[in-house]
């Protein structure tokens, strides 16, 4: 069965360092998301992207966050600049329309 | 942000009884709903979901209920099993594809 995969599953940094998470949607579809579940939280969106651009972005998503499909498979989230509070669970995940969302296992971000 | 509400944090079961797991909502946009379990250290994997135009959506052990007027749903797991335990998260949908999750149940089917 077609799964989300998700590297790396661990990432430690340092505060101010630039990481790129890194995502493999389901090869046929066309909608990607990210979000994030911060320890003891409940899961929260923090963009779409739909056509190569996003179609949607929380609060959460300022100008620290990217997302980008630099080509047919993969889907990364960088953030510029970590900060602590960026320390947290995410989550890709990928539709075939606009409905049911299938995530893949997640990366843990720690931030030193 | 409370739009989606999961009152209760944690239900024990005896093995081969009904659980049943509610999700309030506030946000009368919402027009489709989905439930995910969730294993520690893993992602939320989609069980059933159901769209405003239905008020019940049936998927082997797992049935869906939609009360729109009262802005309720459940999630029935009849007869639950022991590899049922996990976390339960409610999530819904509307004039947009993100999703606003509840704060989630930890359900505990016990021998």
């Amino acid at each position: 069965e077609p799964e989300v995969t998700q590297t790396p599953s661990h990432q430690v940094t340092q505060m101010g360092q630039e990481v790129i998470l890194r995502c493999v949607p389901i090869s046929n579809h066309l909608y990607f998301y990210w979000y994030r579940q911060i320890l003891g939280q409940k899961v929260e969106f923090l963009v779409s992207f739909y056509n190569n651009e996003i179609s949607e972005k929380s609060e959460i998503f300022d100008d620290q966050f990217s997302v980008e499909r630099p080509d047919g498979s993969n889907f990364t989230l960088k953030i510029r600049s970590t900060k602590l509070e960026d320390s947290a669970m995410y989550f890709c995940a990928s539709s075939g329309n606009t409905d049911t969302q299938y995530f893949g296992p997640g990366t843990r971000l720690t931030v030193l | 942000d409370q739009q989606v509400k999961q009152n209760s944090p944690s239900l024990s079961v005896q093995e081969g009884r009904i659980s049943i797991l509610n999700c309030d909502y506030t946000n009368s946009m919402f027009d489709y709903f989905l439930w995910y379990k969730k294993y520690p250290a893993e992602g939320p994997t989609f069980l059933i979901s159901i769209s405003s135009i239905k008020d019940k959506n049936e998927d082997g052990r797992f049935t869906v209920f939609l009360n729109k007027s009262a802005k309720h749903l459940s999630l029935h797991i009849v007869p639950s099993q022991p590899g049922d335990s996990a976390v339960y998260f409610c999530a819904a949908s509307g004039g947009g594809n993100k999703l606003t999750f509840g704060t989630g149940t930890q359900l505990k089917v016990e021998l």
